[in-house]
C-alpha cells in the first residue's frame, strides 16, 4: 500500500530547465509535507515544505505548489543547475506522529550542463 | 558541529550472523529515528526513540529486530541471523524535539549487503 505516489521516476533536463516532480497522496489526515534531496552516499537533506494551509511556497529556487482537493503537491526546480543533479524525494506526515514520514519512491533528476 | 553519524559506512554479513549499526545523534539532539530503503524503493520508517525509551516501533518486522538509545551512546539496531532481504541502506535521523516537521537531520546511513 503506496500511501505517497511519486512521479516520474527520472527526469532529464538542460541546465536553466526547470524540472517538475509531482506527488499525491491518499491519506486525508496528512498535513505536513517535506521535500528532501539525497545525493549519492549521501542521507537525505531537507530541501522545502509545506501545509496545506498554503497553496505555494518558494525557497531560492525552489518552489512547492500545493492542491488540496486534488491531494497533490509538485516541487519546482528554476534555472536548474548541473549541481541540482540528485535523487528527490517527497514525504508527508501527519498531525500527532509528525516524526513518521511516509516517503515517495524518489526521482532522479539530471541536468546536464 | 558535527552531524548524525552513522558507523560503519558499510556491512558485510553473511546469512545467519548478527548486524549491528550504531546512529550517534547531533549534538543536542534526543530523538532519533531508524529508517531503511531498499533499492528503488523510498525510506521507510522503522523506529522512533528517545534516551531509554522506545517511542514507536511500528515500523519494525516483528523477528530479529531490535533498537535501543541507551542513556549514554549511540543508538544501536541490531539485526540477529540476518537474510538476503535484509540487503539494504540503513539511515538514521535525529531532531531536537519530537516531531518530524521540525526538519530530521539524516546522516550518510549504512549500506548492509548479506552474502
Amino acid at each position: 500500500q503506496q500511501q505517497v505516489k511519486q512521479s516520474p521516476q527520472s527526469l532529464i533536463v538542460q541546465k536553466g530547465g526547470i524540472p517538475i516532480i509531482n506527488c499525491a497522496y491518499e491519506n486525508t489526515a496528512f498535513d505536513y509535507f517535506p521535500w528532501y534531496q539525497q545525493f549519492p552516499g549521501k542521507g537525505p537533506a531537507l530541501l522545502i515544505a509545506i501545509r496545506p494551509d498554503v497553496s505555494e511556497k518558494k525557497e531560492g529556487r525552489f518552489t512547492i505548489s500545493f492542491n488540496k482537493s486534488a491531494k497533490q503537491f509538485s516541487l519546482h526546480i528554476m534555472d536548474s543547475q548541473p549541481g541540482d543533479s540528485a535523487t528527490y524525494f517527497c514525504a508527508a506526515s501527519r498531525g500527532g506522529s509528525n516524526y513518521k514520514l511516509t516517503f515517495g519512491k524518489g526521482t532522479l533528476l539530471t541536468v546536464n550542463p | 558541529n558535527a552531524g548524525v553519524m552513522q558507523n560503519p559506512r558499510h556491512l558485510v554479513r553473511r546469512r545467519g550472523q548478527e548486524a549491528r549499526l550504531r546512529c550517534s545523534p547531533m549534538k543536542g539532539h534526543s530523538h532519533v529515528y531508524w529508517y531503511r530503503q531498499l533499492p528503488e524503493e523510498g525510506l521507510k520508517f522503522m523506529v522512533y526513540l528517545q534516551k531509554e525509551n522506545i517511542i514507536d516501533e511500528s515500523g519494525m518486522p516483528k523477528e530479529r529486530f531490535s533498537a535501543e538509545f541507551p542513556k549514554e551512546g549511540p543508538s544501536i539496531l541490531r539485526i540477529q541471523q540476518v537474510v538476503r532481504g535484509d540487503s539494504a541502506a540503513y539511515f538514521c535521523a535525529s531532531s531536537p524535539t519530537g516531531g518530524g516537521d521540525y526538519g530530521y537531520t539524516f546522516g550518510s546511513g549504512t549500506r548492509l549487503t548479506v552474502v
